[in-house]
């Protein structure tokens, strides 16, 4: 999951399986959060986002799930390729202000 | 549809010179946002405007960084003088802020080296 510091923590997996890369947030008054993807040399790039009166969103292979009770965000890629590989950053945003992101996750794919 | 486009992609300059990044929203979007990004800090917001005014500005590391945004489709960054701590990636987003909800969208960024 997210932390602070240096390294960011890094998840690897094999092809095929499914990922789930967690983030713990830090504002019990976010009302929408994102995840965003981001490949070596570019920006990040959005994957999927979820209000705060939902607790599960699915997109194309992907799914958010949002506890608010523990302050935990988490994204599940189905079926992971190695194109999935790059750092994925969780961000929460509060009422319209700026996103705050995480430090983000590496996921590693190998095949 | 463009996307977000910035330029230069690639920037090396040396301690003292003055830096301009540039920064093209999407069409029709009416937030734009400076980032800077580095392994240490990851990626940290520096500035954001709304309908081109400056609405917080509290990330910009110090009096040598000025962003500007003249008009609705075009946003400069300057850092002068630059410093070779400066050196990191700069990434403009934008997005449509609608009922309190934003995406924002992402440029390539800027890679800046400060010798």
């Amino acid at each position: 999951g997210e932390s602070v510091g240096l390294h960011l923590p890094t998840l690897s997996v094999q092809e095929g399986d499914n990922s789930i890369i967690n983030c713990a947030y830090s504002n019990s008054a976010s009302d929408y959060f994102i995840w965003y993807k981001q490949e070596s040399g570019k920006g990040p790039q959005f994957i999927i986002d979820i209000r705060s009166n939902m607790d599960k969103r699915q997109g194309q292979r992907v799914t958010v799930l949002l506890n608010k009770t523990v302050k935990h965000l988490s994204l599940q890629i189905a079926a992971t390729q190695p194109g999935d590989s790059a750092v994925y950053f969780c961000a929460e945003s509060q009422a319209g202000t700026a996103l705050i992101f995480g430090k983000g996750t590496t996921l590693s794919v190998s095949s | 549809d463009a996307g977000v486009i910035q330029s230069p992609r690639h920037e090396v300059t040396e301690m003292g010179q003055e830096v301009t990044l540039r920064c093209k929203p999407i069409s029709g979007h009416n937030s734009l946002f400076w980032y800077r990004q580095t392994m240490m800090r990851g990626l940290e917001l520096l500035i954001y405007f709304n309908n081109n005014v400056p609405i917080d500005d509290s990330g910009m590391p110090e009096d040598r960084f000025s962003a500007k945004m003249p008009n609705a489709s075009f946003s400069t960054l300057k850092i002068q003088p630059s410093e070779p701590r400066d050196s990191a990636v700069y990434f403009c987003a934008s997005s449509f802020l609608a009922g309190g909800i934003e995406t924002q969208y992402f440029g390539p960024g800027t890679r800046l080296l400060v010798l």
